[in-house]
């Protein structure tokens, strides 16, 4: 089936430092996703992009749609001790249902004050 | 604003008892997924729902069952609750039209004994 590999799988930064993360897959995809989690909380949907080569913005979060649309970045300006979680990325299964999403293994987020 | 609820954050049930866990969104969403959620293995799909009464087998259905009576709720429930099923548990739904922005539940962590 699809994978999603997502790199690095964590990252320690200091507080004020530019984060990159990025998603790749074998598979075409034509919706990539961005979702971030607390500690003992549920995902929470940051970014959803539909275009490849489009470029979202969120607040300090960016994301990219790759033009190969096999790949998606999510970049963080200025980090700050709140962005520490775990950020997901995920895309629409090809083939079966639509409905069902593929994520990946998620990038392990530290801030250090 | 999305509201996903989960009836418990936390959960400790005894192997043998059958366990019901409540996912409720008031938003009129079509689409309901159960997730489970474990260190090294992502979330996967134990099953989702498109529509009252209909649902649809994920990737690891083996040892549940869903129910879903009303649009706004989708029951997961532990036929016989097994120590290999302690994990987060977590509830999502799309809005229609969007099946691929899926908003989670706050999750419910689930000890099995």
């Amino acid at each position: 089936g699809q994978q999603l590999n997502q790199s690095p799988q964590s990252m320690f930064i200091q507080e004020g430092e530019d984060v990159s993360m990025n998603c790749t897959s074998s598979s075409i995809f034509n919706t990539w996703l961005w979702y971030k989690q607390d500690p003992g909380e549920g995902p929470v949907l940051l970014i959803a992009l539909y275009k490849a080569g489009e470029l979202t913005s969120n607040g300090r979060l960016t994301a990219q749609f790759g033009i190969t649309r096999k790949d998606s970045f999510l970049n963080i300006s200025a980090s700050i001790p709140s962005d520490v979680g775990i950020y997901f990325c995920a895309g629409p299964n090809s083939g079966g249902s639509n409905y069902k999403l593929t994520f990946g293994k998620g990038t392990l987020l530290t801030v250090n004050p | 604003d999305v509201k996903v609820t989960q009836s418990s954050r936390y959960l400790v049930k005894r192997t043998g008892e059958k366990v019901f866990l409540e996912c409720v969104q008031d938003m009129d969403h079509e689409n309901m997924f159960w997730y489970r959620q474990d260190p090294g293995l992502g979330l996967r799909l134990i099953y989702f729902s498109y529509d009252v009464k209909m649902k649809e087998k994920g990737d690891i259905p083996e040892g549940y069952s869903v129910s879903r009576e009303k649009k706004e709720r989708f029951s997961l429930i532990l036929e016989s609750a097994s120590t290999n099923q302690t994990s987060m548990y977590l509830c999502a739904s799309t809005y229609p039209g969007q099946a691929y922005e899926q908003y989670f539940g706050p999750g419910t962590r689930l000890t099995v004994t």
